[in-house]
């Protein structure tokens, strides 16, 4: 069993409607959360980064840590065609991610239809 | 957000050749760098963390003779690929933080490396 699990997708969308992607995790030492959208031959783009339970809110972008059962998920409000990309959960057994090794999902590829 | 360069974005070699892959911190001094291997349709694989005037650490399975990791200064940090060959082709993507002042870690924009 993968330390974190995330389905592979393709989410399809209608434009206009919300996304929501989650991971799951068996690691109970994970305390910093992180979400990457990654598009097509590119590098992985931070999105949202949180290191505890509950809601954080940053424009369209929701980001919500259940510790209890080991879950995460982003809401993404409002979706656009260039939203389309696939998005990375990433966690840290460590607050301070900048200096140590993340585990990352395998990614959910999203697809937003105009 | 912080800004992480690499060079070259792409590059074409003949087997047998070595190939060097340059990570730049532009606008932070990152005390850590990652680099990491992606093939299509996967997650990223972490092959080593590189700390700032110390010797990389690898990951199982990553040969560190290699993939040779130089990390001389707080901006910049180094993948050489030695005696390339066709399975060695695929897309190198860097991280950088700073365990002092960043929350996290920012990439670079990938290398795509192709071996003939």
């Amino acid at each position: 069993q993968k330390e974190v699990e995330q389905d592979p997708g393709p989410l399809s969308v209608p434009e206009g409607a919300i996304v929501s992607l989650n991971c799951t995790y068996s690691n109970s030492a994970f305390q910093y959360f992180m979400w990457y959208r990654q598009y097509s031959r590119k590098g992985p783009e931070l999105l949202m980064y949180t290191y505890s339970s509950g809601n954080k809110e940053d424009g369209r972008f929701t980001a919500q840590v259940d510790k209890s059962s080991k879950y995460i998920s982003l809401f993404i409000r409002d979706s656009q065609p260039s939203d389309s990309a696939t998005y990375l959960c990433a966690m840290s057994a460590l607050i301070k991610a900048a200096g140590n090794k993340l585990t990352f999902g395998g990614g959910t590829r999203v697809l937003v239809k105009p | 957000g912080a800004v992480v360069s690499q060079h070259p974005s792409r590059v074409i070699c003949k087997s047998g050749t070595s190939v060097k892959i340059e990570c730049r911190s532009l606008d932070f001094q990152a005390t850590t760098m990652f680099w990491y291997r992606q093939f299509p349709k996967q997650s990223l694989m972490l092959m080593a963390t590189s700390n700032e005037g110390s010797k990389a650490t690898y990951e199982q399975g990553v040969e560190k003779d290699k993939f040779l990791i130089n990390h001389a200064s707080l901006t910049l940090s180094t993948l050489t690929v030695t005696s390339a060959h066709p399975e060695d082709s695929s897309f190198y993507i860097c991280s950088a933080g700073n365990r002092y002042s960043t929350d996290t870690q920012y990439f670079g924009p990938g290398t795509r490396l192709t071996v003939l």
